[in-house]
């Protein structure tokens, strides 16, 4: 079993709709947890970080759910602008390891 | 402000050649890293460095070394290039352990 696991899609979906990736992880021991947004052939950015509460940006929302070990982004009211992929990113009991998922690819189609 | 750098932007290589990725970073940030990207793969982490004068190795050392010059700077190093070190590489920095990452603009390497 992968360490982090995304559904790869493509989530095509149309301007204006809401969607929602999941990404499981297998190591209880993680401790902090990312998303980024990688644009094709650029570097990922990050997009949130994901706190136990969840956190709210705008028309995205993270969430994380320890007892089921996933996270979810949530995002509303989709652009075009939003195509991109989306990578899940955990880190491993406070050390300097970073697992990365490889990664949603979003398509928001006008 | 430029955040992380990196260079080249683009390298053709013949096996066995060397080559040096160079990797800056203006946030004052303690740690840096230099991952792989490949196509259908998650980035994966070759080298990292905690804080200036230490390096450890990553997921996937096999065939590279790094230099952490001073704390702004961490090159990687391919001392004899074969095609399965094709890829994109990344270099990041991070304030610290389970902080948020940075990442550079990227290398494309393609070893022939």
């Amino acid at each position: 079993r992968k360490e982090v696991e995304q559904d790869p899609g493509p989530f095509n979906v149309p301007e204006g709709a809401t969607v929602a990736f999941n990404c499981t992880y297998s190591n209880s021991a993680s401790q902090s947890f990312f998303w980024y947004r990688q644009d094709c052939r650029k570097e990922p950015k990050l997009l949130m970080s994901v706190y136990s509460s969840g956190n709210e940006d705008g028309r995205f929302t993270a969430q994380l759910n320890r007892a089921s070990q996933y996270i979810s982004l949530l995002i509303r009211d989709s652009k075009l602008s939003d195509s991109a992929t989306y990578l899940c990113v955990v880190n491993v009991g406070r050390t300097y390891k970073y697992i990365f998922g490889t990664g949603t690819r979003l398509k928001v189609l006008a | 402000n430029a955040g992380v750098t990196q260079t080249p932007k683009f390298q053709v290589l013949k096996t066995g050649q060397s080559m040096t990725l160079q990797c800056a970073q203006d946030m004052n940030h303690n740690s840096m890293y230099w991952y792989r990207q490949d196509p259908g793969m998650g980035l994966r982490l070759i080298y990292y460095s905690a804080s200036e004068g230490t390096t450890d190795k990553g997921e996937v050392p096999n065939g590279y070394n790094v230099s952490r010059l001073n704390k702004r700077e961490f090159s990687l190093r391919l001392e004899s290039a074969a095609p399965s070190q094709t890829s994109v590489y990344f270099c990041a920095s991070s304030r610290d352990k389970i902080e948020t990452q940075y990442f550079g603009p990227g290398t494309r390497l393609l070893v022939l």
